[in-house]
C-alpha cells in the first residue's frame, strides 16, 4: 500500500481567495490524481497530475481554476483559485501503484464562505 | 462510460445479516477495485480483483468478478454496525471514475 498525507486537513476560506492543497506520498508513484467530492455526492475526477508536464484535466475542470503541480514522483499540489461557495468540497489526492491498486489520501475538507 | 454502476443504491440490513452489493460496467477491464467510505471520511481500499480471478476473499469480504457479464459483487458476511458506509466499485481503465455507490446501513 501507500501512505498518503494531505495538508491542510481542513480549511475555511473567504470567497475570492485561493487555497493550495499539498499531497505527499511515502514512495515514488507514476500516477497521481486529484478528485473532488461535493456534499452528498460521489467522487469526481478533476485531473491526472503528470510529473514534469501539464496536468490532464477532465471535462468541466480547467487549469486556470485548478492549477496542479507535480514536481517529482512523491509530491503534488492542487490550487483552488478564486473560490466561491460552490467550491466547498472534500478534495482527495490519489495514487496508483505498480500493481494497479489505487489508494486515496485522507482528504482536505474545504468550506468557502 | 468508464464508471461502474452499483446496485442497489441503498441497502438496510440487521446486524449479523449478509450484505450483497453489485457492480456493472460497460467495457473490458484488467481489474476492478472496491472501496468503502465511512461518512465524512476518506476512501478505504478494500480489495482488487484481476480479470483472471473469479473470486477473492479478505476477512469477511468476498468479491466475485464475471468478465463475461461485466459484473462484480461484494459480499459482506456477518455484518456489523461499523460496516455502515458507502461502497464503491471502480473498474480500472486509464483512470478511475466513480459511480454513485451503494449506501449500506447496518442496524444494531
Amino acid at each position: 500500500s501507500a501512505v498518503i498525507s494531505q495538508k491542510p486537513s481542513r480549511d475555511i476560506c473567504q470567497r475570492g481567495t485561493s487555497l493550495t492543497i499539498q499531497c505527499q506520498v511515502d514512495s515514488q508513484v507514476t500516477m497521481m490524481f486529484w478528485y473532488r467530492q461535493q456534499p452528498g455526492q460521489s467522487l469526481t475526477l478533476i485531473a491526472t497530475a503528470n510529473q514534469g508536464s501539464e496536468a490532464t484535466y477532465e471535462s468541466g475542470f480547467v487549469i486556470d481554476k485548478f492549477p496542479i503541480s507535480r514536481p517529482n514522483l512523491t509530491f503534488s499540489t492542487l490550487t483552488v483559485s478564486n473560490m466561491s461557495p460552490e467550491d466547498s468540497s472534500i478534495y482527495l489526492c490519489s495514487v496508483r501503484l505498480v500493481g494497479n491498486e489505487q489508494f486515496f489520501g485522507p482528504g482536505t475538507r474545504l468550506t468557502v464562505l | 462510460s468508464q464508471q461502474g454502476e452499483e446496485d442497489p443504491q441503498a441497502l438496510s440490513i440487521q446486524e449479523g445479516e449478509n450484505a450483497t452489493m453489485n457492480c456493472s460496467y460497460k467495457t473490458s477491464i484488467n481489474n476492478l477495485q472496491w472501496y468503502r467510505q465511512n461518512s465524512g471520511r476518506g476512501l478505504v481500499h478494500l480489495i482488487l480483483i484481476r480479470s483472471n480471478e473469479r473470486e477473492k476473499h479478505s476477512g469477511r469480504l468476498r468479491v466475485t468478478l464475471d468478465t463475461s457479464k461485466k459484473s462484480s459483487s461484494l459480499l459482506i458476511t456477518a455484518s456489523r454496525a461499523a460496516d455502515t458506509a458507502s461502497y464503491f466499485c471502480a473498474p480500472l481503465y486509464d483512470k478511475v471514475i466513480f459511480g454513485p455507490g451503494t449506501s449500506l446501513s447496518v442496524i444494531p
